[in-house]
């Protein structure tokens, strides 16, 4: 089983309407990230966050909104969806050591119309 | 703002080695330098990393320059499951934040 999951894995939907993406880990890991990924373009941090009580924006997190359910449980939510939110939307878990690895789950495309 | 210039594209021939170059200039003392790659429709992998020696795993190695300003990441034969896009990353703490910031990448193509 992959250790880092993602559902769902392809979402359309509409303009306006809410949307959540959930991420789940079985590492045991603290640290859990929300990435973007527009065509042709690298990654862009959405928000992260260190533990269960610590949730931090990153570069782009107007738009969105995030809750960390559990240590291995970190959602991702669009409150009303926009067209230029269509991405492809990647979770990831560290360890948190210095230098620390990430490992990022399968992706979820989403489309809003 | 990714910190790293790396080429847009490079061609290897399978079973040759691959030397992919990173510039990361302005680089701090403490920051470590990260590769990871991406697969057509897949989440993005770890390769790599290192602070200041160089580094071999069963991937890759990475050759860090002596003044950090530059490395190198070397596949030692490349082959058609290589072909990705290679993301070289300056891995900065500070202020509570540990963030890996993407860049472009260098889209790798493996000729058969």
């Amino acid at each position: 089983d992959a250790d880092v999951t993602q559902t769902p894995r392809n979402r359309i939907t509409k303009t306006g309407k809410r949307i959540m993406l959930e991420c789940s880990q079985t590492k045991g890991h603290d640290r859990m990230y929300w990435y973007r990924q527009d065509p042709g373009l690298g990654l862009r941090l959405i928000y992260y966050s260190f533990d269960v009580k610590d949730i931090n924006k990153g570069e782009i997190s107007d738009g969105y909104s995030v809750s960390r359910q559990a240590q291995a449980k970190f959602s991702l939510s669009l409150e009303s969806a926009i067209p230029n939110q269509t991405a492809l939307y990647f979770c990831a878990t560290s360890g948190g050591a210095r230098g620390d690895t990430q490992y990022f789950g399968p992706g979820t495309r989403l489309t809003v119309l | 703002d990714a910190k790293t210039t790396q080429p847009n594209s490079m061609e290897s021939n399978e079973e040759e080695p691959v030397h992919l170059p990173c510039n990361h200039s302005t680089i701090s003392g403490t920051d470590y330098i990260h590769w990871y790659r991406q697969l057509p429709s897949q989440g993005p992998e770890y390769v790599i990393h290192g602070l200041t020696s160089n580094v071999n795993n069963r991937m890759a190695s990475l050759a860090i320059a002596e003044d950090r300003k530059s490395s190198t990441l070397i596949l030692h034969r490349a082959t058609l499951r290589d072909a990705a896009v290679y993301y070289c990353i300056r891995w900065t703490s500070g202020a509570g934040s540990y963030q890996l910031t993407f860049g472009k990448g260098t889209k790798l193509s493996v000729i058969p």
